[in-house]
């Protein structure tokens, strides 16, 4: 079993739309969960983080945690073409050092 | 005022070469890492150095040889270079070493033929 894991995609929204982006995790002990949006041949750029059982809202950006059901989400509202990016979702792994763990990403599509 | 900087952008060369890449951040962050992304996008954590002190060593071949000069610059070694090493690696750093809020650089293209 993969510690983070998302749906490679691509998911295709039109715009306007909301999309919604899921992740699972393995490690229970994981207390810092974060959403990386990364454009085609950039890197990585950190647009939410959440720690707290709940939503966070950010512009049109929502983190969606439940850690009982070791599951984080992002919404996306009113999707725009310039949001058309690979979404990575990162997990902290507990331990005397924290690591960050990433998930293989959701390629979104948003559609003029 | 490019936070964190890495150079090469591109790296071709041949198997069995050595290669160096050069990472320098200017935010005043404690912590440094190099990560490794393939085809597949998997971001994959290598090294991290926090205040020039090897803190996370990864299961990687001891061909790859990190230094950290000081807590600015984190450089990566590769000694005689695979096709497998074929990968995008990242350089990132964050204020402390809880491994969260990744500022990363632009990336090294490295291609070994």
């Amino acid at each position: 079993q993969k510690e983070v894991e998302q749906n490679s995609g691509p998911l295709s929204v039109p715009e306007g739309a909301i999309a919604s982006l899921n992740c699972t995790y393995s490690d229970r002990g994981s207390q810092s969960f974060f959403w990386y949006r990364q454009y085609s041949g950039k890197s990585p750029e950190l647009i939410m983080f959440i720690y707290s059982n709940g939503d966070k809202e950010d512009g049109r950006f929502t983190a969606q945690l439940n850690k009982a059901s070791q599951y984080v989400s992002l919404l996306i509202r009113d999707s725009q073409p310039s949001d058309s990016a690979t979404y990575l979702c990162a997990v902290t792994r507990s331990g005397a050092t924290n690591k960050l763990i990433f998930g293989t990403g959701t390629l979104l599509a948003v559609q003029p | 005022d490019t936070a964190v900087s890495q150079t090469p952008k591109y790296l071709v060369t041949q198997m069995g070469n050595d290669k160096s890449i050069k990472c320098e951040q200017n935010l005043g962050h404690d912590t440094m890492y190099w990560y490794k992304q393939d085809s597949k996008k998997f971001l994959k954590i290598m090294f991290s150095y926090n205040n020039k002190e090897l803190i996370i060593n990864e299961t990687v071949p001891n061909r790859f040889s990190p230094k950290s000069p000081d807590k600015a610059h984190l450089n990566l070694h590769i000694n005689s270079l695979e096709l497998g090493d074929s990968a995008v690696y990242f350089c990132a750093s964050s204020h402390n070493n809880q491994g969260e809020k990744l500022f990363f650089g632009s990336g090294t293209q490295l291609s070994v033929l």
